[in-house]
């Protein structure tokens, strides 16, 4: 199975701060996704990638930016944090017409 | 227009019996890929089963089934003999054969009672 390793596992951040969440996949899939969750509610993607140097934009990428600058890794960057990003981060990767494997999840709160 | 939709948010169920749970999805693909997940009590999100649209047959893992009525564009997850365990929240989840995206639905609660 899919080794998806996300960095760190919790963060308290400051509103207007910047926050870099980091994730690393080791099964060499070319696709990576990053999702929010917050309570009640299903994943959202915010941004994904199909390789070392591409990312798109998910259904809510306003006030995120991700970069992959390889393939194991992907970043998504919240240049100016605010409460409502307050959530829980998840990143998954996966190959193309399969399933994905997540990663533990990354509880941020910004106060 | 959400692509996939899970209409029953919560379900309880006592322990060693069948449960099924809904979901309904749209595309209009020919091809796609359909999954359900489980997100235990810890958080984490694991892979449960897996149906591939050009396949009639139903797949089958362990004590999980599914029930993929394509000209509904239905796909119901069946437990059965379900355990304690199996309290969690599952998620109904659709790929569509030329995008890599995957669109998640809003999730059903299952509580198994003893």
């Amino acid at each position: 199975e899919a080794a998806v390793t996300q960095s760190p596992r919790n963060k308290v951040a400051v509103t207007g701060g910047k926050v870099t969440l980091s994730c690393n996949q080791t099964n060499n899939h070319n696709n990576m996704y990053w999702y929010r969750q917050d309570t009640g509610h299903g994943l959202r993607l915010i941004h994904y990638s199909y390789g070392a140097g591409s990312t798109e934009k998910g259904d809510i990428p306003d006030g995120y930016k991700a970069s992959r600058p390889s393939q194991e890794n992907f970043s998504l960057i919240l240049e100016l944090a605010t409460p409502s990003q307050t959530s829980v981060y998840f990143c998954a990767s996966g190959e193309s017409y399969t399933e994905v494997f997540f990663g533990k999840g990354t509880r941020l709160t910004v106060v | 227009a959400q692509k996939v939709t899970q209409t029953q948010t919560s379900i309880s169920v006592m322990e060693k019996t069948t449960v099924t749970m809904d979901c309904v999805y749209e595309t209009q693909d020919s091809s796609y890929f359909l999954f359900w997940y489980k997100q235990t009590a810890s958080g984490e999100i694991v892979f449960l089963i897996r149906q591939d649209s050009y396949k009639k047959e139903n797949a089958t893992v362990g004590h999980y089934s599914l029930n993929f009525q394509k000209p509904k564009s239905s796909i119901g997850l069946i437990i059965t003999a379900t355990q304690i365990e199996d309290s969690a929240v599952y998620f109904c989840a659709m790929r569509e054969g030329n995008n890599n995206r995957i669109f998640f639905g809003d999730g059903t609660q299952l509580v198994v009672k003893p």
